[in-house]
């Protein structure tokens, strides 16, 4: 199996900050790699596919970057809707989730 | 506008079988391309993919669970149903539905339902 592992779990950030957020896969996994949002109570929402593909209506604050092993979700200056939990998939060797990382303020 | 709709019980004795059904609306479920899924996150927890059937009949599990579970189609109420047997109370989870589509870079969920708690009690 294929360990997606998130970094880090929880941040605090400030309206305006720079947010990053790193994902490792166990092994090479090409840009096999999406990244999503999910907020309280409601299901998770797509935001790039294919490590770097943003999806339709996803503002372009949210950028993803990175191969193989090691990936970047990147978020250029929070908004106050972008606090949430962000969650990486691999869709190398069907389908495994990283833990999640919190954004909080 | 492609929507999923979970239903099932709530509560569930351990022991017993989980069973949940997906409505899909908008959209065929016998229609090629897609897999439909089910998706489980255990209180405050991360994401669990559970099993997923493509093609009107094709079926793939979580090899933890593969044992226990079940996942079939129907297509003419245009639904898809999961059971999971000899439930514990570390089954008690939101349990989602969610569609994927191949997008060439393996599978990415671009339809999810609201998802629904099963607690797991006696």
């Amino acid at each position: 199996d294929i360990q997606m592992t998130q970094s880090p779990s929880s941040l605090s950030a400030s309206v305006g900050d720079r947010v990053t957020i790193t994902c490792r896969a166990s092994q090479k996994i090409s840009s096999y790699l999406n990244w999503y949002q999910q907020k309280p109570g409601k299901a998770p929402k797509l935001l790039i596919s294919a490590a770097s593909s943003l999806q339709s209506g996803v503002p372009s604050r949210f950028s993803g970057s990175g191969s193989g092993t090691d990936f970047t979700l990147t978020i250029s200056s929070l908004q106050p809707e972008d606090f949430a939990t962000y969650y990486c998939q691999q869709g190398y060797s069907t389908v495994t989730f990283g833990g999640g990382t919190k954004v909080e303020i | 506008q492609v929507q999923l709709q979970e239903s099932g019980p709530g509560l569930v004795k351990p022991s017993q079988t989980l069973s949940l059904t997906c409505s899909v609306s908008g959209g065929s479920i016998s229609s090629g391309g897609y897999y439909w899924n089910w998706i489980r996150q255990h209180p405050g927890k991360g994401l669990e993919w559970i099993a997923y059937s493509y093609n009107s009949g094709s079926t793939y599990y979580n090899p933890s669970l593969k044992s226990r579970l079940s996942i079939s189609v129907d297509t003419s109420k245009n639904q898809f149903s999961l059971r999971l047997s000899s439930v514990t109370a570390a089954d008690t989870a939101v349990y989602y539905c969610a569609r994927a589509h191949e997008s060439g870079y393996g599978l990415r969920f671009d339809y999810w339902g609201q998802g629904t708690l099963v607690t797991v009690s006696s």
